[in-house]
């Protein structure tokens, strides 16, 4: 139980285009997501929380402008990097939390490569 | 500022040691503790949460809170190379369910 997937696994864009990325909880209905960013060799930062019906909440330092963030339903959550720039190459995972796979912990998605060239 | 400190490594133990892996956070508010598994490349898999002070196993992983010191543990029994990841340590936010983590400690499996 309690599996999110992610799509796409990794994309490359020319700089100025904007990427979608989708978090999907599988089996459970997820009503906080988490979007992280990782840069090699460095741990986790978190870029925001959402909820279901809501808008997100981002963490100092991120620009809402550029990291849309939707989650527009207990299963789905949407992260697009608007105008991307090859400084947005990093690796985008997702996490969920909610009903059925435990309201504090935390199941992350495989995650998203993104090069922006 | 809350911080979650975990020792980066490498931790190099041979096969079929035990691997005790340390973190210590500073929000005395935090609830609830997960350890967490990263493999290069990868995105963290969830290997043990624990809330309450004391021991807590599961096959050969045993995680360990002690909330008087803010200190929690991971001892990986048996180790084996398939082991050798990174793991990071995570504590939850006093009145949230965001979670603040540790950078994280390399371990080596050696065979």
């Amino acid at each position: 139980g309690a599996v999110v997937s992610q799509h796409p696994s990794w994309v490359i864009c020319k700089s100025g285009t904007s990427v979608k990325i989708e978090c999907r909880s599988l089996d459970f209905q997820a009503t906080t997501m988490f979007w992280y960013r990782q840069f090699p060799k460095q741990s986790l930062m978190l870029m925001a929380t959402s909820n279901e019906g809501s808008k997100a909440t981002y963490e100092q330092g991120v620009e809402k402008d550029k990291f849309l963030i939707n989650h527009a339903s207990l299963t789905l959550s949407t992260l697009t990097v608007t105008s991307a720039h090859p400084e947005d190459s990093s690796f985008y995972i997702c996490s969920a939390s909610g009903l059925g796979g435990g309201a504090d912990t935390q199941y992350f998605g495989p995650g998203t490569r993104l090069t922006v060239l | 500022q809350k911080e979650v400190e975990q020792n980066s490594g490498p931790l190099s133990v041979p096969e079929g040691a035990i691997a005790s892996l340390n973190c210590t956070y500073s929000d005395r508010g935090s609830q609830s503790f997960f350890w967490y598994r990263q493999y290069s490349g990868k995105s963290p898999e969830l290997i043990m949460s624990i809330y309450s002070n004391g021991d807590k196993e599961d096959g050969r992983f045993t995680a360990q809170l002690n909330k008087a010191s803010q200190y929690v543990s991971l001892l990986i029994r048996d180790s084996q190379p398939s082991d050798s990841a990174t793991y990071l340590c995570a504590a939850d936010t006093s009145g949230t369910y965001k979670y603040i983590f540790g950078t994280g400690t390399r371990l080596k499996v050696l065979a």
